[in-house]
């Protein structure tokens, strides 16, 4: 069965430091990761995406990386401010043709709080 | 949220009622999602449709309803027979190529009184 585990379940930082959001999938074949945030009560807005040749993309303070073969993702947020509060979730695409877009797998998320 | 808009943004219903929630894109998209999401829990498919006038059951169909008449719009009905309907419901859109990126709503969040 597809999986998409996500760790810590939530994270409590102060401004200005740095923290790693973990993401380890069991999807297979894999054909690309996402990571979204999600602010609360809001819909989740796209990070990064990759694809199972790449090895990290950033986007601003946010940088993921991914491993295709340990089938692990992480990503870092760099000198965190407050509008970093909101959940982050990971969400996996299986590799294949037809019906792609229906199997997504997405984490349970990881909450972030930034705090003064 | 992107060029899609979902409403209302907050939804009371009686049990015993039926419910539609809006879904509207301008983003001409293809594809378009209709996912809940409940604490603890990831994103759960409920319909999808690539075209049209067609769509198909996701993960967790029974309960709820679609209709797909036009392009821009993918309206959610929440039936009675939903027996746990309490939930932040959140429609997307994509391209027609399955691994693109899926753009969100703000969402609806849909409460059984």
């Amino acid at each position: 069965k597809n999986q998409v585990e996500q760790s810590p379940q939530s994270l409590i930082i102060l401004e200005g430091k740095n923290c790693t959001l973990q993401c380890n999938y069991t999807v297979s074949p894999f054909s690309n990761l996402r990571w979204y945030k999600q602010d609360t009560g809001r819909g989740p807005v796209s990070l990064t995406i990759m694809t199972f040749s790449e090895n990290t993309k950033s986007n601003g303070r946010y940088t993921a990386t991914l491993d295709a073969d340990t089938k692990q993702s992480s990503l870092h947020i760099t000198a965190s401010q407050l509008s970093d509060s909101a959940s982050y979730i990971c969400v996996v695409t299986p590799g294949g043709n037809t019906g792609t877009a229906s199997k997504l797998t997405f984490g349970t998320g990881t909450r972030l709080q930034v705090t003064l | 949220d992107g060029g899609i808009t979902q409403s209302p943004k907050y939804l009371f219903r009686k049990e015993g009622q039926n419910v539609t929630l809006s879904c509207e894109q301008n983003l001409n998209h293809d594809a378009m999602y209709w996912y809940r999401q409940d604490p603890g829990q990831g994103l759960r498919l409920i319909y999808y449709s690539q075209i049209v006038n067609d769509f198909q059951k996701g993960d967790i169909a029974e309960g709820y309803s679609v209709s797909r008449e036009k392009k821009e719009s993918f309206p959610l009905t929440v039936t009675s027979a939903q027996k746990n309907p309490t939930a932040f419901y959140l429609c997307a859109s994509s391209s027609f190529r399955g691994a693109d990126t899926q753009y969100f709503g703000p969402g609806t969040r849909l409460t059984v009184l």
